[in-house]
């Protein structure tokens, strides 16, 4: 089954303590991103990857950080999370910037 | 960049009316636009996507419309029945820098019995 698959689900920790949340997608896509969802504010895109060693910064990428050194995986590292950064957190594959992303089941990040 | 407006923020209609939902989108260079559905507590999920080289997408129930000139396109759902009720999502992406997709801040559509 085609699919993304994000990890953790949910999250609860504390401001400064590292984190990395995992992404891995099955479809073989080139393009992968990362956003976060808030409340009246839609999804925006946090980093994107269009190759392996290729990323580039999104929207809101302050404070983010992300790698690519296989194809299929594309991690969100948050090396010292802040209250500001509690949000979901969703990622998405693609075969292109404009085609149809598919997106993860999302984590939910809580930082006390 | 491209800013993307979304229209209204909230919307409620009985069922079997139709709902529409609008989006304005600032670059004219923009090419692609997608509708993504997202019920809740689940992810988005692309219903619907449209080129910059087509008016108009029909599928079943669901339209979109672009209008170029005026850079703004359009979510039509006919005969509304309540597993519609969702939160729906435009965005466009620019023509020159296509992974820079801007969504917009969402309608929450509520589809009454």
């Amino acid at each position: 089954e085609a699919q993304v698959t994000q990890n953790p689900r949910y999250l609860i920790t504390v401001t400064g303590k590292k984190l990395t949340v995992t992404c891995s997608q099955n479809m073989n896509h080139e393009y992968m991103s990362w956003y976060r969802q808030d409340p009246g504010l839609g999804l925006r895109q946090i980093y994107y990857s269009m190759n392996v060693e290729v990323t580039d910064k999104g929207d809101v990428p302050e404070g983010y950080k992300v790698s690519r050194k296989e194809k299929r995986n594309f991690p969100l590292i948050l090396e010292s999370p802040s209250p500001n950064q509690t949000s979901l957190y969703f990622c998405a594959s693609s075969l292109g910037g404009s085609q149809p992303q598919h997106f993860g089941d999302g984590t939910r990040l809580s930082i006390l | 960049g491209e800013n993307v407006e979304q229209h209204p923020s909230t919307l409620s209609v009985q069922e079997g009316d139709s709902a529409v939902i609008k989006c304005t989108y600032s670059d004219s260079a923009s090419n692609y636009f997608p509708w993504y559905k997202q019920e809740l507590g689940k992810r988005p999920q692309l219903i619907i996507d449209i080129r910059s080289n087509v008016g108009e997408k029909k599928d079943q129930r669901i339209a979109v419309t672009l209008n170029k000139t005026a850079k703004h396109f359009s979510l039509h759902i006919t005969e509304t029945q309540p597993e519609d009720s969702a939160v729906y999502f435009c965005a466009a992406t620019p023509l020159y820098n296509n992974n820079d997709m801007r969504f917009g801040a969402g309608t929450r559509l509520t589809v009454k019995p």
